[in-house]
């Protein structure tokens, strides 16, 4: 299994572009999340996944969208970039039931994102 | 808003020594678990330990072991026999409502000095 994927690594964005930040997993996890972590600072929830067609809101959703039309993927988009985007990006996806492990969350290996 | 707590910024301790990272917890549920995730400079999260809070004993994971406090709301992280490899941020998370969301502390950066 290669677990969670991100792509791309690094991505260097001017001011109001546009973009999306990609997010693949094998393991036929139920959940899936997306963190952004800032200088300095532990990881916030912009948005999560509890299933296909199923998607809400974090903590810090302003500025992102999401959607989540298999099990495999959950891309963020990111409109209209701004300084305040710049961030690192982490996706995570987890298997909540009764078998051991819930609630653990596997993470990517996060894309750094400047916005310039 | 559940808050994660993490009040030491860095740490230093010397190889082969034992060293203690604090955290503590505010939440209102009674089913949350609670985790210690390893963040070396490659920036990948790696998995340390989980506590599940319905568990009195303390998880213990090879030389890593926590003290879970449940009434003090306190999950402190201890490493022992430190190794050089150990060196990274060291966040602490808790699980918040539903779907396993995690909320996350500020870090605390572990030295580890021959």
């Amino acid at each position: 299994n290669a677990g969670v994927t991100q792509t791309p690594k690094f991505r260097i964005l001017k001011i109001g572009q546009s973009m999306t930040l990609q997010c693949t997993q094998d393991m036929n996890h139920n959940y899936m999340y997306w963190y952004r972590q800032d200088p300095g600072m532990g990881l916030k929830l912009i948005y999560y996944s509890v299933g296909a067609g199923i998607t809400d809101k974090g903590e810090v959703p302003n500025g992102y969208n999401v959607s989540r039309s298999t099990t495999e993927d959950f891309p963020l988009r990111l409109e209209l970039a701004a300084p305040s985007q710049t961030s690192v990006y982490f996706c995570a996806s987890s298997y909540p039931n009764g078998r051991e492990g819930r609630y653990e969350q596997y993470f990517g290996p996060g894309t750094r994102l400047t916005v310039t | 808003a559940q808050t994660v707590t993490q009040s030491q910024p860095e740490m230093s301790v010397q190889e082969a020594e034992t060293v203690t990272l604090s955290c503590t917890y505010d939440t209102s549920e009674s089913d949350y678990y609670l985790f210690w995730y390893k963040q070396p400079p490659s920036r990948q999260m790696i998995l340390v330990i989980r506590q599940e809070a319905y568990k009195q004993q303390n998880a213990t994971e090879n030389r890593f072991s926590v003290n879970f406090q449940k009434a003090a709301k306190s999950f402190s992280l201890k490493i022992s026999d430190s190794q050089l490899g150990d060196a990274a941020m060291y966040f602490c998370a808790s699980t918040t409502g539903t779907a396993s969301k995690l909320t996350f502390g500020t870090g605390t950066r572990l030295q580890v000095t021959l």
